[in-house]
């Protein structure tokens, strides 16, 4: 079975600087890779996802993250902050070869400041 | 515009009324879910169909049913309605493609929050 932990239900960063947010999955197969973001009121939108190839992924508004097999991690990152990332991000995995279950994380809150 | 439709949006009822949550998609896609989002335990997948006719069980389906008699659309149904199922809920669906839609997207509705009094 797959599982996904967020470290950090709430992140806090300054306008500018670095976003980091961390995911880390568990799978005893070839995972695909998921993040997706909810702002308020609003239903998921992906950002981006990892399935095979290269494993630093670029995704929508300027996100990034990197799989790392001997981690068993996809970070989620964005050099610079803007107000307007602040809403809740959620990692997901979904094992290769079998089904189309998206078992996901328990988000994390990011907060931008001025 | 391609998209995921709900109905309600909101809706706030009491314990034992029987409720249908509409989800309707209009991409041609075989595959559906139902999520509920609770604080703290992120999404959890309720139920799920691959096609007209075949639904099957997610990680929380107790007090819940669903049906698949047309592709595009894919209710939710609490026959009984229980405050510990105030919750946000989600609908998404993916098309199956030759990968078996492993590597597609799944395109979520806007969510439909549901009170249980």
């Amino acid at each position: 079975a797959q599982s996904v932990t967020q470290l950090g239900s709430h992140v806090s960063v300054s306008e500018g600087a670095l976003v980091l947010l961390r995911c880390n999955y568990s799978s005893s197969v070839p995972p695909y890779l998921f993040w997706y973001v909810q702002y308020p009121n609003q239903g998921l939108q992906l950002l981006l996802k990892y399935t095979t190839g290269a494993t630093l992924v670029k995704g929508i508004n300027g996100f990034e993250a990197e799989f790392k097999k001997s981690e068993t991690s996809f970070h989620l990152t964005k050099p610079s902050a803007h107000m307007s990332d602040a809403a809740e991000y959620f990692c997901a995995v979904r094992l290769t070869g079998g089904g189309n279950k998206l078992t996901f994380g328990t988000g994390t809150q990011l907060k931008v400041e001025l | 515009e391609a998209q995921v439709t709900q109905n309600p949006r909101y809706l706030i009822t009491v314990t034992g009324k029987k409720l249908t949550v509409t989800c309707s998609q209009n991409m041609n896609h075989e595959y559906m879910s139902w999520y509920r989002q609770d604080p703290g335990l992120g999404l959890r997948q309720i139920y799920y169909s691959m096609n007209v006719e075949v639904t099957d069980k997610g990680d929380v389906p107790e007090g819940y049913k669903v049906s698949r008699k047309e592709k595009r659309n894919f209710p939710l149904i609490l026959e009984s309605p229980s405050p510990n199922q105030t919750s946000l809920y989600f609908c998404a669906s993916i098309p199956w493609g030759l990968a078996g839609g492993q590597t597609d997207t799944q395109y979520f509705g806007p969510g439909t929050r549901l009170t249980v009094l």
